[in-house]
């Protein structure tokens, strides 16, 4: 079935540095992928999202990579931040699902200071 | 425009009795997804509905979990007889079409 892999599981980067985080999926038809921030004790929040007709895209200190033929995306966060500190979930939707999100383990992002 | 309203925000229930968890999408959107999430862990997709329609509940237990999303009113997820393994955040998402917009989520105690 739809399988999103996402890693590592737990990342942690000194403060100021760059992280990255790594999503592949298994379904080629999948054209929208969003990454999601979970801090403690609050729900999900998109952060950022690319769909398949482009392959980067910049808010600020973030941005988000798709490479459709390797079917990998990746979130870069750059001059991390304590309040970067939490969970990122990468999902991707697929069509014959309902246009439902398939959804990636998690990433505990550590920013040390 | 409001986000997603969930309520309430934390549930205390004893084994055997009922949960009702209700959440009212953001304005506009007619797709509503319920999501468990255990403590350090993942989501786990639950139910899929919109309004007056369940279009997938492959994720949801076959015995004691139930949704709906009625043409009026909040969607609303019930757990019958709830038992100590049900405590968990469940947090619900609206949806135009595609992206998610979570509420804050319930964090449901059984004791």
């Amino acid at each position: 079935g739809e399988n999103v892999e996402q890693h590592p599981s737990t990342l942690s980067v000194q403060e100021g540095d760059s992280a990255v985080i790594k999503c592949t999926y298994s379904d080629s038809a999948s054209n929208y992928f969003p990454w999601y921030k979970q801090e403690l004790g609050k729900g999900p929040q998109l952060i950022i999202d690319i769909r398949s007709n482009v392959g980067e895209k910049k808010d600020q200190r973030i941005a988000v990579t798709l490479n459709k033929t390797a079917k990998h995306f990746s979130l870069h966060i750059t001059e991390t931040q304590p309040e970067d500190s939490a969970v990122y979930f990468c999902a991707a939707l697929y069509m014959d699902s309902n246009y439902q999100l398939i959804w990636g383990a998690g990433t505990k992002l550590i920013i040390k200071p | 425009n409001a986000g997603v309203m969930q309520n309430p925000r934390h549930l205390v229930r004893r084994r055997g009795q009922e949960a009702r968890l209700r959440c009212s999408p953001m304005k506009g959107h007619s797709h509503v997804y319920w999501y468990r999430q255990l403590p350090e862990e993942g989501l786990k997709f639950m139910v899929y509905l919109q309004k007056e329609n369940i279009i997938d509940e492959s994720g949801m237990p076959k015995e004691r979990f139930s949704a709906e999303f009625p043409k009026e009113g909040p969607s609303i997820l019930r757990i019958q007889q709830v038992v100590r393994g049900d405590s968990a955040a469940y947090f619900c998402a609206s949806s135009p079409v595609g992206e998610q917009y979570f509420g804050p989520g319930t964090r449901l105690t059984v004791t």
